[in-house]
């Protein structure tokens, strides 16, 4: 099944404990993007890729890092968290190298204490 | 830079269409807009995408007007179902690729 994968899907843990939330496709897609969903903001844009080895901010990037080594995973770090990154998290990935048509995983609902 | 503004709202009845306006303004000519969908407790679901005058597809039709200051996103003869949170999206067809996300249109469609 073509799907976008995130883990995990819930987690609390507390300020400055580093943590990784993974994403990973099976679609062969390009273009992959990390939101963050947060009441009354509505989505916003953290970082994304148009392939392989090559990442760019987005409107939010403060407080996160990403990486993308191979073309199906596109890991979203923060290495110091705090309580206001607490918020849900959904990665996504589009066809080509553009945020065409994206496909969005089922979300990280992330608690930082 | 452009702004997105939504509707926070909207109610319909099963059966019948529902338009859902986008207000965008500033979009230079390859900007284009998207629609998603997003039931609760889970990601958002690609509806349609164009730039300018139509677009249809099996699900829904967008409408672009000359100006592409708004786009509408219409559902032909709703259901039930078609109860959830509807954005637009303007992507910023610059070499940055930048997004511009509407705040959502809630959609309750009762029976």
């Amino acid at each position: 099944e073509a799907q976008v994968t995130q883990n995990p899907r819930y987690l609390i843990t507390v300020t400055g404990k580093k943590l990784t939330v993974t994403c990973s496709q099976n679609m062969n897609h390009e273009y992959m993007s990390w939101y963050r969903q947060d009441p009354g903001l509505g989505l916003r844009q953290i970082y994304y890729s148009m392939n392989v080895e090559v990442t760019d901010k987005g409107d939010v990037p403060e407080g996160y890092k990403v990486s993308r080594k191979e073309k199906r995973n596109f890991p979203l770090i923060l290495e110091s968290p705090s309580p206001n990154q607490t918020s849900l998290y959904f990665c996504a990935s589009s066809p080509g190298t553009r945020p065409d048509e994206q496909y969005f995983g089922p979300g990280t609902r992330l608690t930082v204490t | 830079l452009a702004k997105t503004t939504q509707p926070i709202s909207m109610d319909s009845y099963e059966g019948q269409e529902v338009n859902i306006t986008c207000s965008h303004n500033n979009i230079a000519t390859n900007d284009y807009i998207t629609w998603y969908q997003q039931f609760p407790s889970q990601g958002p679901r690609f509806i349609i995408q164009g730039y300018k005058t139509k677009v249809t597809n099996e699900v829904a039709s967008l409408f672009i007007p000359a100006d592409r200051k708004s786009s509408t996103l219409s559902l032909p003869r709703v259901s039930l179902s078609d109860t959830a949170v509807y954005y637009c999206l303007v992507v910023l067809n610059t070499g940055f690729q930048k997004l511009v996300f509407g705040t959502g249109t809630r959609l309750l469609v009762s029976p």
